[in-house]
């Protein structure tokens, strides 16, 4: 496993955009895909989106796909998560999560997670 | 694929087992052979933490009164004797084809 740090709490207008930054220890972006999952206030876990920085692979989920850019800078082991058009809706806690990126792998080293809030 | 949880909740006397069931849309099942359902639980202000992947493999950590079943589509998360520590709630996610989909949570209450 590896030690997982997000960055803090932000609030945004609506329309605007948001960054959310997720870095590891360690020699960790060989061999390891990252997982961002999002969680509405007292709601369930929604996938965003999945990607694998050293072969350049990324998937996100659909209702995302014309808002939802990940970024990855291999130099600080650091991940971003950038969503645009924001919506009320978007409002959120955002996990990001790393696993070996391995087919089928299950996520096992999870950030504390983001808190997006989303009002005007 | 859609995964869908029973029950949406759970009260259980402390010492009880409890079971949780979870069934898949479609089969998990790869033509590896393996089976890619996973069993995470989230305590109150805390990320989801991973306790049994791949059907009945558990983490280094996960204590040992968790046990996963199942083939398929169909699939049980069982706790031996719950204790106050086991509170959360339980979700299952497919890893086998993204997006991964989670179920939609088992709260589980002493």
């Amino acid at each position: 496993q590896v030690q997982v740090e997000q960055s803090g709490a932000q609030v945004r207008k609506p329309g605007s955009s948001v960054k959310v930054s997720c870095t590891a220890s360690g020699d960790t972006f060989k061999n390891y895909a990252i997982t961002w999952v999002r969680q509405a206030p007292g709601l369930g876990l929604e996938w965003v989106g999945r990607v694998i920085p050293d072969i350049g692979s990324r998937n996100f989920a659909r209702q995302f796909q014309n808002r939802l850019t990940i970024t990855d800078d291999e130099s600080t082991h650091t991940v971003y998560l950038k969503l645009t058009g924001l919506k009320s809706e978007d409002t959120a806690v955002y996990f990001c999560a790393w696993g070996l990126k391995t087919f089928g792998v299950a996520p096992d080293s999870w950030g504390q997670g983001t808190l997006v809030t989303v009002s005007s | 694929i859609v995964m869908t949880q029973t029950p949406l909740s759970l009260s259980v006397t402390p010492g009880q087992p409890a079971s949780i069931a979870c069934k898949s849309s479609q089969a998990l099942t790869h033509t590896s052979g393996q089976t890619f359902l996973n069993w995470y639980v989230q305590k109150p202000g805390q990320p989801p933490r991973l306790l049994i992947s791949e059907v009945s493999a558990r983490l280094s950590g996960a204590p040992d009164k968790f046990t996963g079943s199942g083939s398929a589509v169909d699939f049980t998360l069982k706790i031996r004797r719950v204790e106050a520590e086991d509170v959360g709630v339980y979700f299952c996610m497919q890893s086998f084809q993204m997006p991964f989909t989670f179920g939609q949570g088992t709260k589980l209450e002493i």
